[in-house]
Formats: structure tokens, C-alpha cells, sequence
């Protein structure tokens, strides 16, 4: 069981936006600034997306946002490509004791 | 170009044991977080353990903690992960992954390689 809630799947046309959505607690998402995404294709190894909330490394499309609020943290996808058809994982860093935690994985569906 | 190369993975018994190895390049190996992170198969990533870019501070999940060392070779730019007691729930892919900014062990995971494969299994 995952510390952090995402949904399963979300599904979108091309051209649309869609939100995912990463829910944790004051432990993790709400009291550090530290929450990243990553993106994987099947039988490859994770891409990181976004980090401290808002920041995309070099090279990653600024079709991907990050934001957060309270306890979740959400991540973005505006003009939905056929190649944003992947997983997405939420990341938070949870403090000394617990230090990173992910959610279950979200699976993008381009229709 | 950073580089991450995974080795050491394979098929081990219950209460067995292994050494994954990671071969880096392509940065500044000594100032930056080194981590492992695990995906059993069909499921979601776990965070396993990492070595901080600091100094020498290591930090392990509950779940293997007791079982599993991190420890690196700044001379070689190696990371390893040893593990022993391994049990059933710890068969998954283990990557090697590089923390996003210098010196601090918080911020994520910047660069990851292929994978190494752990089957536990009689």
C-alpha cells in the first residue's frame, strides 16, 4: 500500500488538458516543498518530470506543470500528446524517518 | 551525459543474499545524492535507500532496513547495495538513480538507469 493516493488512470483526447492528482499528508506532500513526478514507459526506467512542486529539469516540455495545495499535490498536462500515453508517480519527500515516498502510479490513457 | 549502469541482479533463495552495483558517470559523483529505488513488477515505485551528497549519511526504508547497506566508492564512482535476509517481497526491479541537486539528498531523483532484475524465489 502506497503513503501516497493517486488515481489509477486518466484519460484525455489530443489537444485536451488533464490533471493528476497526488494526495498525501502534513508528513509528506503539505510539509515540505520537495514533491516530484516522474514518467515511465512500459519496460523503461522512470524520466523525472518535475520537482519541488513546479521545476522541470532541462529538456522536459513546459506542457508538463506542477502545482500544489495543502495535502496534494497535482500534476498537469496541457495539449495531450499521443506520447504522454505512460505512467506518471508521484514522489514526496517525507522527513527523516519515512525520507521518500511514492504514490501507486497513475496510468495516462490518450484516447 | 550522465550514466547509470546497474549490475549484480539475478535469482537468489529466500534468506540469500546479493551485491547490486552501480557504475556512474558523466558528473560530479562525490557531491551528489546517490539512491536506490525498487519496482516490483506490475506495481509502483519504492524508494529503498540513498547515500547523501554531503558526507556519510545513509538512509534506509523500514521495509529493509537491518538487511540492506548502501555504501559507494568515490575513487571508482560506484554505488553499491548489499543485501541479505531477502525475502519473497523484495523480488523487484532495483534502479540506481542520482539526486537532482548538488549536496542535498532531498530533492528527488534526476537520472536513473536501466534496472537490475532481483528474483527471490526457491
Amino acid at each position: 500500500q502506497s503513503a501516497l493516493t493517486q488515481p489509477a488512470s486518466v484519460s484525455g483526447s489530443p489537444g485536451q488538458s488533464i490533471t493528476i492528482s497526488c494526495t498525501g499528508s502534513d508528513s509528506d506532500v503539505g510539509g515540505y516543498d520537495l514533491v516530484s513526478w516522474y514518467q515511465q514507459y512500459p519496460g523503461k526506467a522512470p524520466k523525472l518530470i518535475i520537482y519541488e512542486v513546479f521545476k522541470r529539469p532541462s529538456g522536459i516540455s513546459t506542457r508538463f506543470s506542477g502545482s500544489k495545495s495543502g495535502n496534494t499535490a497535482s500534476l498537469t498536462i496541457s495539449g495531450l500528446q499521443a506520447e504522454d500515453e505512460a505512467d506518471y508517480h508521484c514522489c514526496s519527500f517525507a522527513g527523516d524517518f519515512a525520507f521518500f515516498v511514492f504514490g501507486p502510479g497513475t496510468r495516462v490513457t490518450v484516447l | 551525459e550522465v550514466r547509470l549502469l546497474e549490475s549484480g541482479g539475478g535469482l537468489v533463495q529466500p534468506g540469500g543474499s546479493l551485491r547490486l552495483s552501480c557504475a556512474a558517470s558523466g558528473f560530479t559523483f562525490s557531491i551528489y545524492a546517490m539512491s536506490w529505488v525498487r519496482q516490483a513488477p506490475g506495481k509502483g515505485l519504492e524508494w529503498v535507500s540513498s547515500f547523501s551528497g554531503r558526507g556519510e549519511t545513509t538512509y534506509y526504508a523500514e521495509s529493509v532496513k537491518g538487511r540492506f547497506t548502501i555504501s559507494r566508492d568515490i575513487s571508482n564512482n560506484m554505488v553499491y547495495l548489499q543485501m541479505s535476509s531477502l525475502r519473497a517481497e523484495d523480488t523487484a526491479t532495483y534502479y540506481c538513480a542520482k539526486g537532482v541537486v548538488r549536496l542535498r539528498e532531498d530533492r528527488g531523483f534526476e537520472s536513473w538507469g536501466q534496472g537490475t532484475l532481483v528474483l527471490v524465489s526457491s
